[in-house]
């Protein structure tokens, strides 16, 4: 089984709706994060967390939330989506702040 | 403003020739530089991880320079295969060592 997963794959929703992004891993680690990836923009940090009681804004925070409900589950919320957050969104873990991260499959969203 | 620049253009070799893949930096100091791997549709995978008193780095077929004066990292692929064909991201540590900020990446399309 993969040690960073994320559902779902696929979505499509519309403006104005509200979604949840959600990540799961096994690898034990205490910090994760939740990227975009937009074509030509590369990834953007949205939010990362340290462990259960410490979450930081990355660089696009607005319009997002994040909730880390235990040190293995990190999700993301859209609260009103719009459809320039049409992305492809991953969420990463990593042990601490020199590890590698390990990155999730990513979820494709679609805002109509 | 801080930028971190990889070549937008895809680039082609033939197999067996050395890939050399470019990432300039500006107004970073990072204390490391990592390298990933990023396939269409997935997650990026790392590869190397370099830190700023170390000027070489090496594993199997893959070699990457880090010369903080020029600010610039250089990712050698040597003896490629075309499946070595992916898009290849270079990631700074920034915000004191609590996370990373990554490049555009590049493609690299190695061809029989």
């Amino acid at each position: 089984d993969a040690d960073v997963t994320q559902t779902p794959r696929n979505r499509i929703t519309k403006t104005g709706k509200r979604i949840m992004l959600e990540c799961s891993q096994t690898k034990g680690h205490d910090r994760m994060y939740w990227y975009r990836q937009d074509p030509g923009l590369g990834l953007r940090l949205i939010y990362y967390s340290f462990d259960v009681k410490d979450i930081n804004k990355g660089e696009i925070s607005d319009g997002y939330s994040v909730s880390r409900q235990a040190q293995a589950k990190f999700s993301l919320s859209l609260e009103s989506a719009i459809p320039n957050q049409t992305a492809l969104y991953f969420c990463a873990t990593s042990r601490d702040y020199t590890d590698t991260q390990y990155f999730g499959p990513g979820t494709r969203l679609t805002v109509l | 403003s801080q930028k971190i620049e990889q070549n937008s253009e895809a680039l082609n070799i033939q197999e067996g020739k050395t890939a050399t893949l470019t990432c300039n930096y500006t107004n970073y100091s990072p204390a490391y530089l990592q390298w990933y791997r990023q396939d269409p549709g997935r997650g990026p995978v790392f590869l190397l991880l370099i830190r700023e008193n170390e000027k070489e780095k090496r594993k199997e077929r893959l070699k990457v320079t880090f010369d903080t004066t020029l600010k610039q990292s250089l990712f050698h692929i040597t003896a490629s295969q075309p499946a070595d064909s992916a898009t290849y991201l270079c990631a700074l540590e920034t915000g004191g060592g609590n996370k990373l900020t990554f490049g555009t990446g590049t493609q690299l399309k190695v061809e029989l």
